[in-house]
């Protein structure tokens, strides 16, 4: 699977749109993009996830860059409830290994 | 719908000593993993049941760590001896299907200390 690269921390004001960006320059044709995050002392969560089309569903929308070297997921309004690490994980679909990195630390403010 | 439930939440032993966690997955669902998570570190998979048969436990120390699914349903992972870096919450997860991973559930995990 394709290593992602993400930064450490983030910050986000409460009701301002929260873009969480990720690299993946050696995804492969067949990986996807998953986004998952983990509030503390809780298991991870599923967002969402895609393959080279944007996506939007209820909690967040994926927007994968056309060369898909880089994706960005974006919460559009970010409450205190929002403050969690977000993982950005590429892997093909039928893959069995889910393999998480460091992720960003997301700190909703008041 | 129940989610992935998971006991004990926390247990602190001493070096040595051996500890077993449990894990109920949301019923139906085939597929169920084990994950390591250290301290400000991501998940890391341990082992992947499909029914009671193991698809990869690749990064399993099994020399210590041992798992196992019997009906399909519930799992144990147990840690014989415990050394002091294998402090870490142990996370279970389920799928309903295992080509769609995206989809999975985990459960609150088991804080483990070992001192």
């Amino acid at each position: 699977d394709a290593k992602t690269t993400q930064p450490p921390s983030m910050d986000c004001a409460e009701g301002r749109a929260a873009n969480l960006p990720c690299n993946h320059s050696t995804i492969s044709g067949n990986e996807y993009v998953y986004w998952y995050r983990q509030i503390h002392s809780q298991g991870p969560q599923y967002i969402i996830h895609g393959l080279k089309n944007n996506e939007t569903n209820e909690m967040a929308s994926l927007i994968i860059t056309e060369d898909r070297k880089s994706s960005t997921l974006i919460l559009p309004h970010a409450t205190l409830r929002d403050t969690a690490v977000y993982y950005c994980i590429v892997r093909v679909m039928a893959g069995n290994m889910l393999t998480f990195g460091g992720g960003t630390r997301l700190m909703v403010k008041p | 719908e129940a989610g992935v439930a998971q006991s004990p939440r926390y247990k602190i032993i001493e070096k040595r000593q051996s500890v077993a966690f449990w894990c109920n997955p949301i019923s139906g669902h085939a597929t169920l993993y084990w994950y390591q998570q250290i301290l400000g570190q991501g998940p890391k998979l341990l082992i992947q049941f499909q029914n009671n048969g193991v698809v990869d436990d690749s990064q399993l120390p099994k020399d210590r760590f041992s798992a196992e699914r019997l009906k399909g349903v519930d799992s144990t992972l147990k840690i014989q001896p415990a050394k002091l870096e294998d402090s870490a919450v142990y996370l279970c997860a389920s799928s309903l299907d295992p080509t769609r991973w995206g989809i999975g559930f985990f459960g609150p995990g088991t804080r483990l200390t070992v001192l």
